[in-house]
């Protein structure tokens, strides 16, 4: 079995200032990883995934992740955030059963 | 494509009524997933389809609940009867090559209000 763990129910930064969404996981397998972002009243999209290749990960709208297995982290990062980025996202891990366990999500509120 | 397509988008009924939700993946997408969004439990995994087969319906959560694909390009969620702990957000999925790609195309979801 499989699961994530999103250390922060809630984050709020200023315009242009860094992100940092944390994520844990477990998995019994290799695991592959993702991050998705919810904006309101909109379904999920894909950020970005992690299957097995590098180790820093690369996504949309400027965003990248940082699998670590000894840590067993997968943060999410952006370097300056914008008023767009405010939104909820999920970290996500896909394990052998073939099914996505999805985390709590993390809100993020962008300040101007 | 349009990307994944559901309706209602909003649905508001009376307890014991029957609820009918869509969906219309993406074509050539051959996975289809149906999940429940609630505060209380976050995203739920309720069944999922390969070439309009179920798998895995272990997340329904009772008899009350039943889901069909018919063919590649349309699947039903129907609960009946409804109850006011259905309410929830509803969300259609779909994906070529299967759910450890990671790479699910969302529909935005019907609301379902069970008064």
């Amino acid at each position: 079995a499989q699961s994530v763990t999103q250390l922060d129910s809630h984050v709020s930064v200023s315009e242009g200032t860094p992100v940092l969404l944390r994520c844990n996981y477990s998995s019994s397998y290799s695991p592959s990883l993702f991050w998705y972002v919810q904006h309101p009243n909109k379904g999920l999209q894909l950020l970005l995934k992690y299957t097995s290749a590098a180790t820093l990960v690369k996504g949309i709208n400027g965003f990248e992740a940082e699998f670590k297995k000894s840590e067993t982290s997968f943060h999410l990062t952006k370097p300056s955030a914008h008023m767009s980025d405010a939104a909820e996202y999920f970290c996500v891990v896909s394990g052998g059963d073939y099914k996505l366990s999805f985390g709590a999500g993390t809100t993020v509120t962008v300040r101007a | 494509d349009a990307g994944v397509i559901q309706s209602p988008r909003h649905e508001v009924t009376e307890m014991g009524q029957e609820v009918t939700l869509r969906c219309k993946p993406i074509s050539g997408h051959d996975y289809l997933f149906w999940y429940r969004q609630t505060m209380m439990r976050g995203l739920e995994l309720l069944i999922y389809f390969n070439n309009n087969v179920p798998i895995d319906d272990s997340g329904m959560p009772e008899d009350r609940f039943s889901a069909k694909m018919p063919n590649a390009s349309f699947s039903t969620l129907k609960i009946q009867p409804s109850e006011p702990r259905d309410s929830a957000v509803y969300f259609c999925a779909s994906s070529f090559g299967g759910p450890n790609t990671g790479e699910l195309f969302f529909g935005e979801g019907s609301r379902l209000t069970v008064l």
